[in-house]
């Protein structure tokens, strides 16, 4: 079993805010790195998929950056707002066909 | 829009019963899973399977069993419930696409056993 490792498990911010969080995992083991948002009460929804080293993807106010060498990924939040509280998840997509999911960052913006 | 359902949204059983957790998705999707997701720890991968009437044992499939009779349902079953297997059940589907494939969830199936 892969070993996908997220920090801090949870974060407060004021709104107007930017944070980060990271995503590590074995670089020896690497085909894809995804983000998921989790809001509470609705389903896990995909953010992005990165797979070369030095990816960067962007959407909206949420960018993501991926190193595969040393095995990490920051998720960036500009300009937090209570909308973005949710528990964001990375997964690993390693030789075998599953994801390893990270337990995930706990985000809650405070207005 | 992708959209994958599961039966419930909530559950109470008791210890020994049968469950059946229920999960359909209307995309056409050749891959479907099967995952729980408990306090502290990630989505960990019960079953998956690839095709109809085909299975495969994820990291953990004890006390566990499922069932693809149709290529859109994904059925997990707990043969016998235990306290122990109280948990959020997610189901999730997909189409092949390699290591970039994105996996589509539904809303999750909260699972209380007494």
């Amino acid at each position: 079993i892969l070993n996908v490792e997220q920090s801090p498990q949870s974060l407060h911010v004021q709104e107007g805010d930017s944070t980060n969080f990271t995503c590590s995992f074995p670089s020896s083991n690497f085909y894809a790195l995804h983000w998921y948002r989790w809001e509470t009460a609705k389903s896990p929804e995909a953010l992005f998929v990165m797979t070369l080293n030095g990816d960067e993807k962007k959407k909206g106010r949420i960018s993501a950056t991926l190193n595969t060498k040393e095995g990490y990924s920051y998720l960036y939040i500009k300009g937090s707002q209570p909308e973005d509280s949710a528990t964001y998840l990375c997964a690993l997509h390693g030789s075998a066909r599953q994801l390893t999911f990270g337990s995930g960052t706990q985000l809650t913006v405070l207005p | 829009d992708v959209k994958v359902t599961q039966s419930s949204r909530y559950l109470v059983k008791r210890t020994g019963e049968k469950v059946f957790l229920e999960c359909v998705q209307d995309m056409d999707h050749e891959n479907m899973f099967w995952y729980r997701q408990d306090p502290g720890l990630g989505l960990r991968l019960i079953y998956f399977s690839y095709d109809v009437k085909m299975k495969e044992k994820g990291d953990i499939p004890e006390g566990y069993s499922v069932s693809r009779e149709k290529k859109e349902r994904f059925s997990l079953i707990l043969e016998s419930a235990s306290t122990n297997q109280t948990s959020m059940y997610l189901c999730a589907s997909s189409s092949p696409s390699g290591h970039q494939e994105t996996q589509y969830f539904g809303p999750g199936t909260r699972l209380l056993v007494l």
